[in-house]
């Protein structure tokens, strides 16, 4: 079946530095693909998306591309901030439902 | 304010008691979702349902059961059956037309 990878947490970063988190898929088809970001105690914020190959995904200075030929969907942010701490989830969609990888949790240290 | 309420924020089980978890979404969503998450497990789903009076298990149904007669409402029962019940509960929502869910704030389940 569908599934998502995504690279083992925690990560800690230091404030402004540049953030990659991995995320792979495996998919029959063309899924569309997401990141959340979960913030403590609460539920998950949708922050990105992309729907076709070679789309980009952007919001609050963080972007994906939707990768095809390595089926991979990477989150980036040029230069992170304390309040980008959280977990963040990379997820694609299964018909009628979505697939979420296990989070990878970030800690930005002023 | 439209969103997605969950209910009670915290909740606490007894050995061998039933509790239900309240979903209510004012969005005019038709389809509506449970998962459960685990610490460093990601999301797991439960149930969803895409019409009223309609649902089907999701990943990890054994010991939940849900129902759906209202489309703005959508309980989850977390049944003796579930073992192993601590978790915390996610309901979210989507339009038919759109795959993005949108999450309510959760309900943190707890053994006692």
């Amino acid at each position: 079946g569908n599934s998502v990878t995504q690279m083992e947490g925690p990560v800690t970063l230091s404030e402004e530095a540049f953030l990659t988190i991995n995320c792979t898929y495996t998919a029959t088809g063309y899924p569309s693909l997401f990141w959340y970001v979960q913030y403590p105690g609460e539920g998950l914020q949708l922050l990105l998306k992309a729907t076709k190959a070679d789309d980009k995904g952007s919001n609050k200075g963080f972007e994906a591309t939707y990768r095809k030929e390595t089926t991979s969907f990477h989150l980036e942010k040029g230069s992170v901030q304390v309040s980008d701490s959280a977990v963040y989830f990379c997820a694609l969609s299964d018909p009628q439902k979505l697939v979420f990888g296990q989070g990878t949790r970030l800690t930005i240290n002023p | 304010d439209g969103g997605i309420t969950q209910s009670p924020k915290y909740l606490f089980r007894k050995e061998g008691q039933n509790v239900t978890l309240s979903c209510e979404q004012n969005l005019n969503h038709d389809a509506m979702y449970w998962y459960r998450q685990d610490p460093g497990q990601g999301l797991r789903l439960i149930y969803y349902s895409q019409i009223v009076n309609d649902f089907q298990k999701g990943d990890i149904a054994e010991g939940y059961s849900v129902s759906r007669e209202k489309k703005e409402s959508f309980p989850l029962t977390v049944t003796s059956a579930q073992k192993n019940p601590t978790a915390f509960y996610l309901c979210a929502t989507s339009t038919t037309e759109q795959e993005t869910q949108y999450f309510g704030p959760g309900t943190r389940l707890l053994v006692l």
